[in-house]
């Protein structure tokens, strides 16, 4: 079974652009997560998905988006990039009330 | 508050001992916790998880012992090797159905 899948695997951007990243969550899997990992934040949840629902949402400002498609892929994007916004983007799929499964990340570096 | 953290965030073992990697907790609504292992390049991997109504459980070289008394988490990994090397991060699903990251600690191994 594949796992998920992150594209692209990295990207370099300049400050005031947006971004769009995807995730193709592992078959079955009807859960998208997303989270931020830094340095020094560490891994800080920004939102999750469940049937073309956000179901919850971490403590980011608007620019940061998310939505999920009826095939349970998922994409977020980030208006208006800053600086700060460099950072590894990690999504994880999962089922029911099982563990996250991650994939291994976008890595975005802001110029 | 939702927080998760890392006691200690390095730590060198000699190849072939026993790790132990210790977490605290704050949230005492916290039901469930999981341990994740995540290597250079990728994202992290799930290790083992523990629910509150348990204080221990054991897979194939990793127990979780849960200590709720005083709101910790430990992971040992017996005869630990060069392959374990990596970030080890703990986690807890709090009742709010997130799951909140500690900070991480890297474990090096020795030779």
């Amino acid at each position: 079974k594949a796992g998920v899948t992150q594209t692209p695997r990295y990207l370099i951007k300049t400050r005031g652009q947006q971004v769009t990243l995807s995730c193709s969550p592992i078959s079955g899997h009807r859960s998208v997560s997303w989270y931020q990992q830094t340095p020094g934040q560490g891994l800080q949840f920004l939102f999750e998905y469940f049937s073309e629902t956000q179901r919850n949402k971490g403590n980011f400002p608007g620019r940061f988006s998310g939505r999920q498609f009826s095939n349970s892929r998922s994409e977020m994007n980030v208006s208006t990039l800053e600086l700060g916004d460099s950072a590894l983007y990690l999504c994880a799929s999962s089922l029911g009330s099982s563990p996250l499964h991650f994939g291994n990340g976008t890595r975005l570096t802001v110029t | 508050g939702e927080s998760v953290g890392l006691h200690l965030p390095t730590l060198s073992v000699q190849e072939g001992d026993n790790s132990i990697i210790n977490c605290a907790y704050s949230n005492s609504a916290s039901d469930y916790f999981i341990w994740y292992k995540q290597e250079s390049g990728k994202g992290p991997q799930f290790i083992i998880d523990i629910r509150s109504n348990m204080d221990k459980r054991q897979g194939q070289r990793v127990t979780v012992l849960l200590n709720k008394t005083v709101k910790h988490l430990s992971l040992q990994i017996a005869a630990t090797q060069p392959g374990d090397s990596a970030v080890y991060f703990c986690a807890e699903n709090n009742r709010d159905d997130k799951i909140i990251f500690g900070k991480g600690t890297r474990l090096h191994i020795l030779p």
